[in-house]
């Protein structure tokens, strides 16, 4: 079993839906929660970055993370086309970047005008 | 956010030969990069820490003789695939960290690489 699990999609939605990314994860040890956005050919982009359990805001977009399941979502509003991407999860036990992420597989999504 | 660039964005070698692939941290200086290996609708995986002035960490499974990193300065780090072959056809992708602390914030990545050995 992967640590950390992540549809992998595609999903696909019409333009203005609301889009719901999940992952779930096995390691309780996981307290920081990242989601990254990443175009095809190109490198990850951080979109959201959340610390334990609780919701954070950013536009468009809402990071979810409820440690007592061991679940996290990310919430898209309004799509739009340019949100169509791969989206990764990423988590970390400690403070200390790079080598302490742990990858979710990566969802497709896909935005229809 | 901090840019880091990576060259080539692409490349086709020939089985056999070795390719080195860039990543510079244009507007800051990393003493930390990461590089990681994307195959094909999955995800990113660590494969080496390079560390300014020091030998890189390498992961489990990881060939160090086969994957040469070399971070001689705070801005650049290069990771030489030598003697490739097909199967090491792949995305490579790097990061780098801005600080020493915040997590994940603080790691920028580069556009990535796309190696097609033949």
């Amino acid at each position: 079993q992967k640590e950390v699990e992540q549809d992998p999609g595609p999903l696909s939605v019409p333009e203005g839906a609301i889009v719901s990314l999940n992952c779930t994860y096995s390691n309780s040890a996981f307290q920081y929660f990242m989601w990254y956005r990443q175009y095809s050919r190109k490198g990850p982009e951080l979109l959201m970055y959340t610390y334990s359990s609780g919701n954070k805001e950013d536009g468009r977009f809402t990071a979810q993370v409820d440690k007592s399941s061991k679940y996290i979502s990310l919430f898209i509003r309004d799509s739009q086309p340019s949100d169509s991407a791969t989206y990764l999860c990423a988590m970390s036990k400690d403070n200390n970047a790079g080598n302490m992420l742990t990858f979710g597989g990566g969802t497709r999504l896909m935005v229809k005008p | 956010g901090a840019v880091v660039s990576q060259h080539p964005s692409w490349v086709i070698c020939k089985s056999g030969t070795s390719v080195k692939i860039e990543c510079r941290s244009l507007d800051f200086q990393a003493t930390t990069m990461f590089w990681y290996r994307q195959f094909p609708k999955q995800s990113l995986m660590l494969m080496a820490t390079s560390n300014e002035g020091s030998k890189a960490t390498y992961e489990q499974g990881v060939e160090k003789d086969k994957f040469l990193i070399n971070h001689a300065s705070l801005t650049l780090s290069t990771l030489t695939v030598t003697s490739a072959h097909p199967e090491d056809s792949s995305f490579y992708i790097c990061s780098a960290r801005v600080g020493v602390t915040g997590g994940g914030r603080e790691l920028f990545f580069g556009e990535g690489s796309r190696l097609t050995v033949l």
